[in-house]
Formats: C-alpha cells, structure tokens, sequence
C-alpha cells in the first residue's frame, strides 16, 4: 500500500490560514487523497479527498502536486476549533482506508 | 450530528462478562466499518461489512464477533476481553465500501471500553 508521510506536529495563529502538507511519493495513479481530522474526545471527520485536481469545500481547499506526490491541505483562516490531528490517507488499490499518525495542529490565540 | 450514532460512549466491563457494542447510521449509507483505536496508536480496521455481508476481517480474534442485522445497524460482541482490548471502538459508514476508492467515511463518536 501506498504511505503517506507527514510532520508530527504544527502550530499556526488564529485567524491565519494553515498549510498541512503531506508527501506520498509512491502513489499509484488510481489511488484518491483523503483528508480527515479528529478533534479530542470525537470520531475522525471527514474533510476533503481529490484525485488530481485541487478541490475546495465549505472546510478547506486540497491543492495537488502536478506530479501527485504530495498534497496540501489549506484551513483558510484557522480557529481555535481546527484545532485536531490531521490524517493524510490514500484509498485505492488497499479497497480501505489505512490511517497513519497524522499532524497535531495546536491554533494559537 | 454526525448520521453515526454508537452507544454506550462509556463501557467498563470485567474479563469474563459479556457485552455488545451498537452503532446505527442514519445516512443510507450500504458500507459499515468498525475501527479500533489504542493509545498514542493509529486506528487500525477491525471488519468491514457492505450490503450486510462482512467483507474484510483484519485478523481480529474471535472474542470480538461482528454482526450486521441490515444496512443501518452494526454491532460488536464482546466476550473474554483481555486488559490489551482497552481502547476506543470507532463505528464509520459509507456510501459503498472500499472498493470504491473515493468514498468519504463518516465516523462516529466512539465508545470508550476499559476492561479491568
């Protein structure tokens, strides 16, 4: 299975926008980008996933490597409420989703 | 609102008794999952069930028995737990199952199991 390889932890302030990056240099070409978050004391919450082309959401925007082997996630103005691990994960060939140890995003005051 | 509703949030239950774990989805969703997460680990699938047939099962040991009435609800046995089975038991759905690679997964809240 593909892996993905993130920081373990980032700090942003509040009200600033955030840029989570991910890299996943042996993608496959069938395999999607997903994004999920968990916030404390809750189950993983979806976010956004794409397969080549950036895509945006009412929760963030995804921005893809032309070659695919890394992703970014951006929060556009990050509240106290983002603050969460944020999971990477590629879905495809695996048929489910292999969740790593994510980045820790602690929104500064 | 997440559509995922599992109950108890909170169980603590001693090796030799016996207990189940409920999880109903709201979504119309035909793909249901089970997760468990320990410690400072990642989530790691337990089984996968898609239109009621269990379609994956991570070498899960017997002491934990699935079982998917229809579409909507799923449910985890318990049985002769060991202290290692403390963790958080995430239930999840979708649309279809992980042969549809783009499928978003929406998760419940949990429960929270101590075993004694």
């Amino acid at each position: 299975d593909a892996k993905t390889t993130q920081p373990n932890s980032m700090e942003s302030n509040e009200e600033e926008p955030v840029h989570l990056p991910c890299n996943h240099s042996t993608i496959s070409g069938t395999d999607y980008i997903h994004w999920y978050r968990q916030l404390p004391s809750q189950g993983p919450e979806y976010v956004i996933h794409g397969l080549t082309s950036n895509v945006n959401n009412r929760m963030a925007s995804l921005a893809i490597a032309e070659d695919r082997k890394s992703s970014t996630l951006i929060l556009h103005r990050a509240t106290l409420r983002d603050a969460a691990v944020y999971y990477c994960i590629l879905s495809g060939s695996a048929r489910q989703l292999t969740f790593g140890s994510g980045t820790q995003l602690t929104v500064l005051p | 609102e997440t559509g995922v509703t599992q109950t108890p949030r909170h169980l603590v239950m001693g090796m030799t008794n016996k207990k189940s774990l409920k999880c109903e989805q709201h979504l119309g969703h035909n793909a249901m999952y089970w997760y468990k997460q320990s410690a400072k680990k990642p989530l790691e699938l337990m089984f996968v069930y898609n239109f009621k047939e269990q379609t994956e099962n991570n070498s899960v040991p017997s002491r934990f028995s699935p079982e998917c009435p229809n579409s909507s609800h799923l449910f985890l046995h318990l049985h002769t737990l060991q202290p290692e089975d403390s963790a958080l038991y995430l239930c999840a759905s979708s649309q279809k199952d992980g042969r549809v690679a783009n499928q978003p997964q929406h998760f419940g809240d949990g429960t929270r199991l101590s075993i004694l």
